[in-house]
């Protein structure tokens, strides 16, 4: 079946770029996910890359994709405190059920 | 506008007894999808409804659980039998027509002692 799979942590220093790297299996995957988590709450939709694109830029964002390696990842310029969350990779085929990693905790140091 | 809300936010329940969690979507969205995150973990896929109708229940671990979408809006889901195992954050999203993106509403933490 789908998997997606992501580092458990990553910390970075306030003002540093963070990349945070994730790994799919199913190759017709549609629609690639970066999700946010801060403690106690819902998932927040950051952004998501169609399968033919290899780029998505959207403010401090950067999503690339590299479909051949099924590699994703999402690089966050001048990373705040407010960062600070777990972040979710997933992979869906439109309108149907998304497959999520595991997520990666991303710590920002003042 | 509103997002997607659910209730309780919080439920301890005793082993062995019925539980409902309920889910009101983004209004007009008539995608509704239920997920369950164990701790540490990403959500995983439960049942998928389109309107009234269950487009893929493939997700749902046991006959234990139902859930159902009689008006194509609010949709509830149903644990019977509550095990310890069933202890997870019960997550809810919600996508308009021709739209790939999904929305989540805060969860049901959901406590079965």
């Amino acid at each position: 079946g789908e998997d997606v799979e992501q580092s458990l942590f990553l910390s970075v220093r306030e003002g540093d770029s963070s990349v945070i790297n994730c790994t799919y299996t199913d190759s017709s995957s549609t629609y690639l996910y970066w999700y946010k988590q801060e403690p106690g709450a819902g998932l927040q939709l950051l952004t998501y890359i169609f399968s033919n694109m290899d780029m998505k830029q959207d403010q401090r964002l950067t999503v690339l994709l590299n479909k051949k390696d099924k590699h994703l990842s999402l690089r966050i310029a001048d990373t705040q405190t407010g960062d600070s969350a777990i972040y979710f990779c997933a992979e869906g085929t439109g309108r149907r059920a998304l497959t999520f990693g595991s997520g990666t905790r991303l710590q920002v140091q003042p | 506008g509103a997002g997607v809300s659910q209730t309780p936010s919080n439920k301890v329940t005793e082993k062995g007894k019925y539980v409902e969690l309920r889910c009101d979507p983004i209004s007009g969205h008539t995608a509704l999808y239920w997920y369950r995150q164990s701790l540490g973990q990403g959500p995983e896929f439960l049942i998928y409804f389109q309107g009234t109708g269950a487009a893929d229940d493939s997700g749902l671990p046991n006959d234990r659980f139902f859930a159902v979408r009689p008006e194509g809006s609010v949709s509830t889901l149903k644990i019977q039998r509550t095990e310890r195992g069933d202890s997870a954050v019960y997550l809810c999203a919600s996508s308009n027509s021709g739209s790939n993106e999904q929305y989540f509403g805060p969860g049901t933490r959901l406590t079965v002692t």
